[in-house]
């Protein structure tokens, strides 16, 4: 089946450093692929989504500047958090799109912990 | 705009009960998917089932079934005979096949914890 993977799987940060997360597609190529974000006991919110070779379509209230994301290759997608701070404290989960099926196949997910 | 309601924000049964998760959903859309996400205490969201909107068939896959009634616009999830393993927050999402940035963007629900109680 079509696996994802997130590097890494927990991160603990001080407060205004930057901390970048990896998403790969291991078996299959991904133009698309998708950053959400869950705080404890909440449902994923899409932050944005990620498209091979152009720019990132941010959902409404997401910060562009602070979020940024990169998709240089069609099996890899990266989000760095700039300047991290304690609110930014979440689980971080991607997808990649398997085109044929219309399908998101999600990542493991990244838990942040700035400090 | 596209949303997926949950009203069960947790629910407790004992081992070998029969349990329902509901879903209703709101979607402008006449074509469209439905899915259902396990998420384990582990955090990795485990995919269940996807369902087209002109399926409308009910599904079974040994202790789990979906029934789909585009008429109320429900996707309910039926557990039988309930195990201690399904213990998990479970998702239900909506995606459209035609929005606008084409990318085909799932709609979650809040999420039902259940607890399966030995």
């Amino acid at each position: 089946g079509a696996v994802v993977s997130q590097h890494p799987s927990r991160v603990i940060c001080k407060s205004g450093t930057s901390v970048k997360i990896e998403c790969r597609s291991l078996d299959f190529q991904a133009t698309t692929m998708f950053w959400y974000r869950q705080f404890p006991k909440q449902s994923l919110m899409l932050m944005a989504t990620s498209n091979e070779g152009s720019k990132a379509t941010y959902e409404q209230g997401v910060e562009k500047d602070k979020f940024l994301i990169n998709h240089a290759s069609l099996t890899l997608s990266t989000l760095t958090v700039t300047s991290a701070h304690p609110e930014d404290s979440s689980f971080y989960i991607c997808s990649a799109r398997l085109d044929l099926y219309n399908e998101q196949f999600f990542g493991p997910g990244t838990r942040l912990t700035v400090l | 705009a596209q949303k997926v309601t949950q009203a069960q924000t947790e629910i407790s049964v004992v081992e070998k009960e029969d349990v329902t998760l509901d879903c209703v959903y709101e979607t402008r859309d006449t074509t469209y998917y439905l899915f259902w996400y396990k998420q384990p205490p582990s955090g990795e969201l485990v995919f269940l089932i996807r369902r087209n909107s002109f399926d409308e068939q009910n599904e079974i896959s040994g202790r789990y079934s979906w029934n789909f009634q585009k008429s109320t616009s429900s996707f309910n999830f039926t557990i039988t005979a309930s195990q201690v393993v399904d213990s998990a927050v479970y998702f239900c999402a909506l995606s459209d096949l035609f929005s606008g940035a084409g990318s085909y963007q799932l709609t979650f629900g809040k999420g039902t914890k259940l607890s399966v109680i030995p």
